[in-house]
């Protein structure tokens, strides 16, 4: 099975940081990498798809980039409703889906 | 507009059965895939399995393999979750998904979200 790994667990910023999220698997994906961001008592929601993609709908301070086994998720000017958790999700033809234990960002 | 519409909020005991739902409209259910996701109190996500309601394809997390079926009704574009003999430790937020179109098939993400049901499993 692929592992997912996310770092850091838990981060503090400010409204107008750039804040960057990594994520790495344990062995190749290719680009099939995506990024959700969820808030209390909600559904998750799709920010970032195939690594790099942009989701319709979702603000252009996201960004993806990555591949292989390394990938970060950048918000490059925080904003007051960015804060909630993160997580990256791959799929790769042998094992399925899996989701990373996720990235609280935090107020600081 | 695409919608996942989950039935509502269930409180069962050890050892009973459970089947709960995730409909959808907006879009051709038959042409993509629904997956399961389970979210345990404060905890993160977990995928449970997938099924292409068009031909009945499921594929299962293998965690969760021999745990719970999916299955899917295209006459009334629903898909189902269930379990035959509910354990404490099913206490969950579940979820439904529907992937995206990419060019050339999935895009492997999902795309759309139920509003999630919550599993309550206490004697």
């Amino acid at each position: 099975d692929i592992q997912m790994t996310q770092s850091p667990s838990t981060l503090s910023a400010s409204v107008g940081d750039r804040v960057t999220i990594t994520c790495r698997a344990s062995q190749s994906i290719s680009s099939w990498l995506a990024w959700y961001q969820q808030k209390p008592g909600k559904a998750p929601k799709l920010l970032i798809y195939k690594a790099s993609s942009l989701e319709s709908g979702v603000p252009s301070r996201f960004s993806g980039s990555g591949s292989g086994t390394e990938f970060t998720l950048t918000i490059s000017s925080l904003q007051p409703d960015d804060f909630a958790t993160y997580y990256c999700q791959q799929y790769n033809s042998y094992s399925g889906f899996t989701f990373g234990p996720g990235t609280k960002v935090d107020i600081k | 507009e695409v919608q996942l519409v989950q039935s509502g909020a269930e409180v069962k005991k050890p050892g009973e059965s459970l089947k709960i739902s995730c409909k959808g409209s907006g879009y051709s259910f038959t042409s993509y895939w629904i997956g399961w996701v389970r979210q345990m109190p404060g905890k993160g996500l977990e995928w449970m399995g997938i099924i292409y309601p068009g031909d009945s394809d499921t594929r299962y997390s293998p965690s969760f393999q021999g745990q719970v079926t999916i299955s899917a009704d295209k006459s009334i574009s629903t898909a189902y979750l269930q379990w035959s003999s509910l354990k404490a430790s099913d206490t969950a937020m579940y979820y439904c998904a529907r992937d995206g179109y990419c060019s050339g098939g999935s895009c492997y993400s999902f795309h759309y979200w139920g509003q999630g049901t919550l599993v309550t499993v206490s004697s």
